[in-house]
């Protein structure tokens, strides 16, 4: 399986961009990028994914490098509920709608 | 509203109890999974089930038991054998077709082993 790799935690102030990278230098030509987020005590939520081309939603917007070997994702206006930890993940190609869960970026939105 | 119903919220068992979490969907999905939480952990996948009447074991199904009669229903039975059942535990259905891979999961039930 493709490892990801994300910043413990980060800090973003309140309005502004909230950009949170990530890094999947081992990834396969058909794996997907995922970004879920977990608000304190309750069941994560699916934000976004992609396979090569940007993407955005009104959620957020996803950002994938031209070989695929890291992402970032965007909150355009960060607000306080944005305050969750953020997961990214790289489905396997071949483990159906499996997803395996790290430990994510722990994000604090301050006013 | 569709979603997925998980029961009890909180959860207290004494050693050597088995005790069963409930996790009902309405979104006529076909697979449903369960993880657990540690606290300032990522999720680990306990057993998952693409279909009804079958299941397969996730990376830490050692204790843990699951049954899929229904295609809404997926219970999980933490049994006595399980070292140390005190988490964070995460129903997630989706719709088992294509490669869409979005979960949707329930609020969580919170066990803690007295």
């Amino acid at each position: 399986d493709a490892k990801t790799t994300q910043p413990t935690s980060m800090d973003c102030a309140e309005g502004r961009a909230a950009n949170l990278p990530c890094n999947h230098s081992t990834i396969s030509g058909n794996e997907y990028v995922y970004w879920y987020r977990q608000i304190h005590s309750q069941g994560p939520q699916y934000i976004i994914h992609g396979l090569k081309n940007n993407e955005t939603n009104e959620m957020a917007s996803l950002i994938i490098t031209e070989d695929r070997k890291s992402s970032t994702l965007i909150l355009p206006h960060a607000t306080l509920r944005d305050t969750a930890v953020y997961y990214c993940i790289v489905r396997p190609n071949n483990a159906g709608n499996m997803l395996t869960f790290g430990g994510g970026t722990r994000l604090m939105v301050k006013p | 509203d569709g979603g997925i119903t998980q029961s009890p919220k909180y959860l207290f068992r004494k050693e050597g109890q088995n005790v069963t979490l409930s996790c009902e969907q309405n979104l006529n999905h076909d697979a449903m999974y369960w993880y657990r939480q540690d606290p300032g952990q990522g999720l680990r996948l306990i057993y998952y089930s693409q279909i009804v009447n079958d299941f397969q074991k996730g990376d830490i199904a050692e204790g843990y038991s699951v049954s899929r009669e229904k295609k809404e229903s997926f219970p999980l039975t933490v049994t006595s054998a399980q070292k140390n059942p005190t988490a964070f535990y995460l129903c997630a259905s989706s719709t088992g077709q294509g490669y869409t891979g979005e979960l949707f999961f329930g609020e969580g039930s919170r066990l803690t082993v007295l």
